[in-house]
């Protein structure tokens, strides 16, 4: 069955330290897409991230970088120099092409919060 | 550039009374979906759609049906609601560049309570 798992419910993280989000997944299908969304206290749900199966480099976008280990079926997000607005609930998300669409499946979510 | 737009925000409902959620998209794009969230619990897929006057099934569909006459419109419809459709509602578009690498953009949510 295809899966996202998020075993952090909560972290803290100090101002200005990295922090590592972590998700693993399953399915056993080869072509997939890996996303991570942020949704901050207001409700909006916002495309951070994204990592393809076949893509040979860890995905980076400015301080949000894509840790992605195929054989472990991981891809963590990390999120360099936290700052206090990166306080939200990030999601995991897998897509698998469904013959007409990918189609997301997330995971749980992981509620952050960044202490000054 | 709105992007994403929903209508209503907030909105509460008795059991049994109907309602129409809205989706507005300014992107040009092709695809749509309608997800709902619960607490504890990622999004989850109720209907799509890959273009105009096409529809399709997702994970939970039972409860809502959908419509899109126009591409940049999609309707979510509850006939009758029950208290176990209150959720936050969320619906999202992409532009078909490849099947499993298409983005996704979220619109703002709506929050719907059954009573």
């Amino acid at each position: 069955a295809q899966k996202i798992t998020q075993t952090q419910p909560g972290m803290f993280v100090q101002e200005k330290e990295a922090v590592t989000l972590d998700c693993t997944y399953d399915t056993s299908d080869p072509s997939y897409g890996l996303f991570w969304y942020k949704q901050p206290s207001s409700g909006e749900m916002i495309f951070l991230i994204y990592q393809g199966s076949y893509d040979q480099q860890n995905a980076t976008e400015g301080r949000y970088s894509l840790n992605f280990q195929k054989a472990r079926k991981s891809a963590n997000l990390v999120i360099s120099a936290s700052q206090l607005g990166d306080s939200a609930m990030y999601f995991c998300a897998m897509s698998i092409y469904g013959g007409a669409t990918n189609k997301l499946i997330f995971g749980t979510g992981t509620l952050l919060a960044v202490q000054p | 550039n709105a992007g994403v737009t929903q209508t209503p925000k907030f909105r509460v409902l008795k059991t049994g009374q109907s309602m129409t959620l809205l989706c507005a998209q300014d992107m040009n794009h092709e695809y749509m979906y309608w997800y709902r969230q619960d607490p504890g619990m990622g999004l989850r897929l109720i209907h799509y759609s890959v273009g105009e006057g096409t529809t399709a099934k997702g994970e939970v569909p039972d409860g809502y049906n959908v419509s899109r006459l126009k591409k940049q419109n999609f309707l979510l419809g509850l006939e009758s609601a029950a208290p176990s459709q209150t959720s936050v509602y969320f619906c999202a578009s992409s532009d078909p560049q490849g099947a499993w690498t298409d983005t996704q953009y979220f619109g703002p949510g709506t929050r719907l309570t059954v009573l």
